[in-house]
């Protein structure tokens, strides 16, 4: 069975750093990968995918991510963070064969100070 | 941009008493799922329909939890009886066809405190 490891529960950063939030998958197949950001008392907002092709991956709010499958990783990164980053957010996978089931690691609280 | 709808956004309940959260998907999506999200952990799927029927429900405690989307659109979730291990955030999310490349949409969930 498929897992996901978000090491950093809770990661402080100040206003304009960079940021990167960790994520690790485990897994014996293909996989799918996923981040999606969660603010406060909302629902889940997809912010990057990775399904094949270019390891880097850009998605919306100028983040992006590097799939690295020799170190089974998933990592996010922002060059430069905004107060409004500041949210809840999750690393997911999904397995070839597994059907649709997302399986998410238990999420990095970002928090952007001045 | 369409949206995944949830009512109620908050519920209060005390325990034993039976709860139901509706879920609205988006027009045209074939498959919904309902996730459970314990506060301090990632969202865990209970169960999947691709359109009324059920796929995957393999999480789902199924003495106490139910759900159904009989006309493959809307669906309910049902507690009954509720425990007070299950205040939690109640989400729902829905996609085009299921195909696994697929991009999950979600609803802004319903959360549940059982007293």
């Amino acid at each position: 069975a498929q897992s996901v490891t978000q090491l950093d529960s809770q990661v402080p950063v100040f206003e304009e750093a960079p940021v990167e939030l960790r994520c690790n998958y485990s897994s014996s197949v293909s996989v799918y990968l996923f981040w999606y950001v969660q603010y406060p008392n909302q629902g889940l907002q997809l912010l990057l995918k990775y399904l094949s092709g270019s390891t880097l991956v850009k998605g919306i709010n100028g983040f992006e991510a590097e799939f690295n499958k020799s170190q089974t990783s998933f990592h996010l990164r922002k060059p430069s963070v905004h107060i409004s980053d500041t949210a809840e957010y999750f690393c997911a996978v999904r397995v070839t064969g597994g059907g649709n089931k997302l399986t998410f690691g238990t999420g990095t609280q970002l928090k952007v100070e001045l | 941009e369409a949206e995944v709808a949830q009512s109620p956004r908050y519920k209060i309940t005390e325990k034993s008493q039976a709860v139901a959260f509706w879920c609205d998907p988006i027009s045209g999506h074939a498959t919904l799922y309902w996730y459970r999200q314990i506060l301090g952990q990632g969202p865990e799927l209970l169960v999947q329909f691709q359109d009324e029927s059920v796929v995957d429900d393999s999480q789902l405690p199924k003495d106490r939890f139910s759900a159904e989307r009989l006309k493959g659109v809307d669906s309910t979730l049902k507690i009954q009886p509720a425990e007070l291990g299950d205040s939690a955030m109640y989400l729902c999310a829905s996609s085009l066809g299921g195909q696994v490349q697929e991009t999950q949409y979600f609803g802004p969930g319903t959360r549940l405190l059982v007293l």
